[in-house]
């Protein structure tokens, strides 16, 4: 199993332009996850995803959008880059053991919007 | 509103000292996580702590719950340098089934 793979590692946006990261998990999780990560802040929840065809708003979702149209995939939109959109961006997913949600990260993508 | 406080936000550890990292959480949680993250790395899970009294333990890690007063402690015994990370905390709140609310992280850095 690859487990959560997100592309692309690293890039570099302009102000305005818009992108998709992608997220992907081949462990057959109903539950996905997006956070973003900026210094001294934690993680914080953009959007998340407890089922195929199922999304709702975390903590920050504000310049973001997400769908959820297969159990695999959960693709992040930034609809127009902001500066203040530079962070660093995981995507994970989840599966439930016993009493709880184990969440299982992927790598990240390093996000500069200039 | 759930609120999550780590503290230190940065430790300087000697080797071979005890150490403890404490996350205090401001409303009633069922669930309590601790990862770990090394520079420039994805987050790796160190426990889960389900319930009040609650203990682990992984090498020199011991993680522990006190839901009344709503603390969580992770502590470090004979620090070593492959210990140096990021140690984060992250809470579930109450009727929140997999929504997590991080602390901000203990960067810890482990010198001879």
């Amino acid at each position: 199993n690859a487990g959560v793979t997100q592309t692309p590692k690293f890039q570099v946006l302009k102000t305005g332009q818009s992108m998709t990261l992608q997220c992907a998990q081949d462990m057959n999780h109903n539950s996905m996850y997006w956070y973003r990560q900026d210094p001294g802040m934690g993680l914080r929840l953009i959007y998340y995803s407890a089922s195929e065809g199922t999304t709702d708003k975390g903590e920050v979702p504000n310049g973001y959008n997400v769908s959820r149209s297969t159990t695999e995939d959960f693709p992040l939109r930034l609809l127009s880059a902001a500066p203040s959109q530079t962070s660093v961006y995981f995507c994970a997913s989840s599966e439930v053991v016993g009493r709880y949600n184990e969440q299982f990260f992927g790598p990240g993508t390093r996000l500069t919007v200039l | 509103e759930l609120k999550v406080e780590q503290n230190p936000l940065f430790l300087s550890m000697q080797e071979g000292k005890n150490y403890t990292i404490y996350c205090n959480y401001s409303t009633t949680s069922d669930r309590l996580y601790w990862y770990r993250q090394d520079p420039g790395k994805s987050l790796e899970s160190l426990f889960v702590l389900l319930s009040n009294g609650a203990v682990k333990q992984e090498g020199r890690l011991m993680a522990s719950l006190d839901t009344k007063a709503r603390l969580s402690t992770l502590h470090i015994t004979a620090a070593v340098h492959d210990l140096s990370a990021t140690y984060f905390c992250a809470v579930e709140g109450r009727g929140s089934w997999g929504k997590l609310q991080f602390g901000a992280g203990t960067q810890v850095v482990v010198t001879p």
